[in-house]
């Protein structure tokens, strides 16, 4: 079973338009954290926003919030007020503490679009 | 932010060759830094964990023999393609954490490796 599920392939959203993409995760582990991050054309990987499974609160950073539902284990990545530049390749990712192991498994991804 | 830098950015090498892949933490010292490895439109596959002094742990399906991991310092590790093939031309991309304890993981810009 896939631990990260991003289910749209591809977005298209008008330039200052908030924009939603949804995450759902799937763990037995009480301790994780989840990630989304942004990979432009040139393939780098861009941290965006980090959300605890304990973290009470919903994180935001400056245009990026996330949506954390902890009971229907979904982490959406809302980005207010789109800009051109949000063009790119987004992907949600989960860490999970009490297993030992520290690398990310990763959503196949959302490919979004602004438009002008 | 953290940096870490990843060299060569793109290589193409000949079938049957070995090619070798550095993965630096420019401005923080890395216990451990990561593999991952992308095919086009995908997502991003955990390969191995880098652990500075010891053995990589691989995930399952990778084979240690083909893809050699050594972090003999702190802040560099090196990912070697042995006897590459055709089906090993992708995208491979390192992170780290700071060993300040930071959650997000800072990666590299990637090195894309072609072989014919």
């Amino acid at each position: 079973a896939q631990k990260i599920t991003q289910t749209q392939p591809g977005m298209f959203v008008q330039e200052k338009e908030a924009v939603t993409l949804d995450c759902t995760y799937d763990t037995s582990d009480p301790s994780y954290g989840l990630f989304w991050y942004k990979q432009p054309s040139s393939g780098e990987m861009i941290f965006l926003i980090y959300q605890g499974s304990y973290d009470q609160q919903n994180a935001t950073e400056g245009r990026y919030s996330l949506n954390f539902q902890k009971a229907r284990k979904s982490a959406n990545l809302v980005i207010s007020a789109s800009q051109l530049g949000d063009s790119a390749m987004y992907f949600c990712a989960m860490r999970e503490f009490g297993g030992g192991a520290d690398g990310l498994t990763f959503g196949k991804g959302t490919h979004l679009i602004i438009q002008p | 932010g953290a940096v870490v830098s990843q060299h060569p950015s793109r290589v193409i090498c000949k079938s049957g060759t070995s090619v070798k892949i550095e993965c630096r933490s420019l401005d923080f010292q890395a216990t451990t830094m990561f593999w991952y490895r992308q095919f086009p439109k995908q997502s991003l596959m955990l390969m191995a964990t880098s652990n500075e002094g010891s053995k990589a742990t691989y995930e399952q399906g990778v084979e240690k023999d083909k893809f050699l991991i050594n972090h003999a310092s702190l802040t560099l590790s090196t990912l070697t393609v042995t006897s590459a093939h055709p089906e090993d031309s992708s995208f491979y991309i390192c992170s780290a954490y700071s060993r300040e304890g930071r959650l997000e993981q800072y990666f590299g810009p990637g090195t894309r490796l072609t072989v014919t």
